[in-house]
């Protein structure tokens, strides 16, 4: 069965530094990876997916994650937090088999210090 | 149009009440989902319609009940709620449910308060 792991639930930058979320994955299969970004009070968006074409995946607002089987990762990374970057990041793998529903991780809230 | 729009965006209701969640996409999407989120979780599937065909019920309490009018539209109805029900209830569509690379799109949810 797949499962997903977000390591830290806390995370806190200062504007400017690097971004490193970090998610895991168990999976049986080839997994298909998603990170989701939730802004208060607002709905979740789509920042990247991974499905086994490029392992290097690029997203929305400069984020970009790398798929590493060898650790079973799917890390989400930026080179430059922003104040706006501030909200909760969720990672989740598709489940294999005929239920198509995504796994989620328990996710992670990023603070951004001025 | 790569929205999901969901009506209304806040509800408060009384444990006797009646009320309905609206749910519209125009993508063509042939799958749509309803989850119910608390505060600082990740989201928590209820039901997902594929085909305009209800898919998945993740045993979900029948005073939930959900409604796909047609592959644009879904509804959710909700009756003699408790206040454990009190959530973020998010609508998501996707392409296919069958697809596994298929990302889900998510509306702005509806902030339910059952007093």
């Amino acid at each position: 069965a797949q499962s997903v792991t977000q390591l830290g639930s806390h995370v806190s930058v200062s504007e400017g530094a690097l971004v490193l979320l970090r998610c895991n994955y168990s999976s049986s299969v080839p997994p298909y990876l998603f990170w989701y970004v939730q802004y208060p009070n607002q709905g979740l968006q789509l920042l990247l997916k991974y499905t086994s074409a490029a392992t290097l995946v690029k997203g929305i607002n400069g984020f970009e994650a790398e798929f590493k089987k060898s650790e079973t990762s799917f890390h989400l990374t930026k080179p430059s937090a922003h104040m706006r970057d501030a909200a909760e990041y969720f990672c989740a793998v598709r489940a294999a088999g005929n239920n198509r529903k995504l796994i989620w991780g328990l996710g992670t809230s990023l603070a951004v210090n001025p | 149009d790569t929205e999901v729009t969901q009506t209304p965006k806040h509800l408060v209701m009384g444990m006797t009440n009646k009320k309905s969640l609206k749910c519209e996409q125009h993508m063509g999407h042939r799958a749509m989902y309803w989850y119910k989120q608390k505060a600082k979780k990740p989201p928590e599937l209820m039901f997902v319609y594929s085909y305009e065909k209800l898919s998945i019920n993740e045993s979900v309490p029948s005073r939930f009940s959900p409604e796909c009018p047609n592959s644009s539209l879904l509804n959710l109805h909700l009756h003699a709620l408790q206040p454990e029900d009190s959530a973020l209830y998010l609508c998501a569509s996707s392409q296919d449910f069958s697809q596994e690379n298929t990302e889900a799109f998510f509306g702005q949810g509806t902030r339910l308060t059952v007093v």
